[in-house]
């Protein structure tokens, strides 16, 4: 299996702009999260999907990020409009569903907003 | 990717027991970050370690890294059911001028009542 992939890897883009991120998660995973690295606090969820559902938006920081689930190999993040606090890594991780499951991430997807 | 090693891989522990996880990368570790996956649930932030021989507490976790930056552990005092999970180290280790965040493979955690 390929793994988790996510694209774009980099992405820098203007505040005011529109940013999208994808993820495909591995084949057969039913759960997918997606997380906000910052340097003060690591890794934070913003939100994971079960059998393409939200569970939990709770960390989605304000209205400006959205997230997607069309079916069970895509999601999306969108930031609009961006802003340059925005900047951060994006990594999203898939696993077999709720439970007693090990996570598995994508490579990130490294965000600056000038 | 998952470049830093952990151990165990996983644990069985009788709830009031005492327990230690380690993470050991064989470069310097900048920045490192300690979660915890509870079941169904994404990961939650523990702590972090950035300093060379820091110790950071939370309730009953400890979590210390070792003065030359390639190893922490984490310790549970008095180990409960709540305590059940995954635990996973992240840690950005400077490659080629990136800092880029590796994770550990994570150690499953079950505590027995």
């Amino acid at each position: 299996d390929a793994g988790v992939i996510q694209s774009p890897r980099h992405e820098v883009t203007e505040m005011g702009q529109e940013v999208t991120l994808r993820c495909k998660p591995i084949s057969g995973h039913n759960s997918l999260f997606w997380y906000r690295q910052t340097m003060m606090r690591g890794l934070e969820l913003l939100i994971y999907f079960n059998n393409n559902v939200p569970i939990d938006d709770s960390g989605m920081p304000e209205d400006r990020f959205s997230a997607k689930m069309p079916n069970a190999s895509f999601s999306t993040l969108k930031i609009q409009p961006s802003e340059p606090r925005d900047s951060a890594v994006y990594f999203c991780a898939s696993s077999q569903g709720q439970g007693d499951y090990e996570q598995y991430f994508g490579p990130g997807t490294r965000l600056t907003v000038t | 990717s998952q470049e830093l090693e952990q151990s165990p891989q996983s644990l069985i522990v009788q709830e009031g027991k005492n327990l230690t996880i380690n993470c050991t990368s064989s470069k310097t570790l900048y920045g490192l970050y300690w979660y915890k996956q509870k079941y169904g649930e994404g990961l939650i932030f523990l702590m972090m370690l950035q300093k060379g021989g820091e110790e950071k507490s939370h309730e009953k976790i400890t979590a210390k890294l070792d003065e030359k930056k390639q190893q922490s552990s984490l310790h549970i005092t008095a180990s409960q059911p709540s305590h059940a999970g995954i635990y996973l180290c992240g840690a950005d280790i400077e490659e080629d001028n990136n800092n880029d965040m590796r994770f550990g493979a994570g150690t499953r955690l079950t505590v027995k009542p």
